[in-house]
């Protein structure tokens, strides 16, 4: 079947610090990845995607490489905000106009 | 950008009263939604798809008759919480997707309703 697992949190940073956020999936066929953001008491957005195989999904400093051969979708961004404490999201869409399929979750909390 | 709109944002309603929630597509029409249901530690749970025109699809163990949906038009879905109890008190999002049927499009989520039944 399809499956996200994401490494558990909480992750505690400080500003300026480097992030990975590590993602690995279980998929038939070429899913499509995603990484969402939900910021405290709000809905998920999107942060960025990738598509196909060897794609890297930019935003907002964030960036994630789509790996086929080692199933992966790590999370990265080099400099770490405040503003970036949040619950970050794996999501993978295996085929056509289906639900998402996420994993857990990762709190990350950045402190000054 | 695509938008989901979803209302109320917060309802507190008595236990044995029901609850509707809604949820638009501003700019985009979509023949199916999802709504999911976020527990306490973060975890997102399908509940149902909603497919305008049609029966929503219902997850295992997700009680069609207590989480009514309804999709009347391309740009609006309801569930109605029915007969809510304290247990029902969660996060309820939904999402739809702009461009169809293809595994490319993201999926665009509402803002989030917090239900809390006293």
């Amino acid at each position: 079947g399809n499956s996200v697992t994401q490494m558990e949190g909480p992750v505690t940073l400080s500003e300026e610090a480097f992030l990975t956020i590590n993602c690995t999936y279980t998929a038939t066929g070429y899913p499509s990845l995603f990484w969402y953001v939900q910021y405290p008491g709000e809905g998920l957005q999107l942060l960025l995607k990738a598509t196909k195989a060897d794609d890297k999904g930019s935003n907002k400093g964030f960036e994630a490489t789509y790996r086929k051969e080692t199933t992966s979708f790590h999370l990265e961004k080099g400099s770490v905000q405040v503003s970036d404490s949040a619950v970050y999201f794996c999501a993978l869409n295996p085929t056509g106009n289906t639900p998402l399929v996420f994993g857990k979750g990762t709190r990350l909390s950045v402190i000054a | 950008g695509a938008v989901v709109s979803q209302h109320p944002s917060r309802v507190i309603c008595k236990s044995g009263t029901s609850v509707k929630i809604e949820c638009r597509s501003l700019d985009f029409q979509a023949t199916t939604m999802f709504w999911y249901r976020q527990f306490p530690k973060q975890s997102l749970m399908l509940m149902a798809t909603s497919n305008e025109g049609s029966k929503a699809t219902y997850e295992q163990g997700v009680e069609k008759d207590k989480f009514l949906i309804n999709h009347a038009s391309l740009t609006l879905s309801t569930l109605t919480v029915t007969s809510a109890h304290p247990e029902d008190s969660s996060f309820y999002i939904c999402s739809a997707r702009e461009g169809g049927a293809t595994n490319n499009s993201p999926l665009h989520f509402g803002n989030g309703t917090r239900l809390t039944v006293t």
